[in-house]
């Protein structure tokens, strides 16, 4: 069974620090890992993964992908409380006979930044 | 604008009755999905669409039901077979659903909020 597992589920730190947030996967057919963060409502795209060892970077968000130990991590730099969110990881599954690709998302990652 | 729009954006149903939930996107995009979110638990797909007039069950799909008779449209319809509809859903949208080049990230509505009491 497909499934995606973060980690930790909850953190809290204060202004300034750096955060690594942990996504595993076992997933048959890999196509991407997607972040998204999610403040209150809609959750919103930040990096789509598709191979491993190239760093995606927007600010002070990095993301890199290791498809042979099967994760991918997020780092926040210098955090604001603006960060304070939960944050999603989802693998695409590619699917074949036209049948859709699928998200498989993690239950996330509360963060929590306090000043 | 560009955007997905999700209407409204909290519902109160007595147990029962149906209710539909409205997902609305000016994207042109191809695919839509709805999801559902329960605390503690992942998004859940529910049903997709690729195309109008198609739509395919997901994870969850009983007790639900869809339509798409047009592009931007894709209403959910929460039944009175669904056993536990309080939930918070979602609606997505991507360019594309199925490529062997290229994926596509999904685009999210804000939420529509579903208390049944």
């Amino acid at each position: 069974e497909d499934k995606v597992v973060q980690s930790p589920l909850s953190l809290v730190v204060h202004e300034g620090d750096t955060v690594t947030l942990n996504c595993s996967y076992e997933v048959t057919n890999f196509r991407s890992l997607l972040w998204y963060k999610q403040e209150k409502k809609a959750p919103t795209f930040l990096f789509m993964l598709t191979s491993s060892g190239i760093e995606k970077k927007s600010g002070r968000l990095s993301s890199i992908l290791d498809k042979k130990e099967l994760f991918s991590i997020l780092n926040i730099t210098a955090t604001q409380t603006g960060d304070s969110a939960v944050y999603l990881c989802a693998v695409e599954a590619r699917r074949y006979g036209g049948a859709t690709n699928k998200l498989i998302f993690g239950t996330g990652t509360l963060l929590a930044v306090q000043p | 604008d560009g955007g997905i729009t999700q209407s409204p954006k909290y519902l109160f149903r007595k147990e029962g009755q149906n209710v539909t939930l409205s997902c609305e996107q000016n994207l042109n995009h191809d695919a839509m999905y709805w999801y559902r979110q329960d605390p503690g638990q992942g998004l859940r797909l529910i049903y997709y669409s690729q195309i109008v007039n198609d739509f395919q069950k997901g994870d969850i799909a009983e007790g639900y039901s869809v339509s798409r008779e047009k592009k931007e449209s894709f209403p959910l319809t929460v039944t009175s077979a669904q056993k536990n509809p309080t939930a918070f859903y979602l609606c997505a949208s991507s360019r594309g659903a199925t490529s062997a080049l290229s994926s596509y990230e999904q685009y999210f509505g804000p939420g529509t909020r579903l208390t049944v009491t």
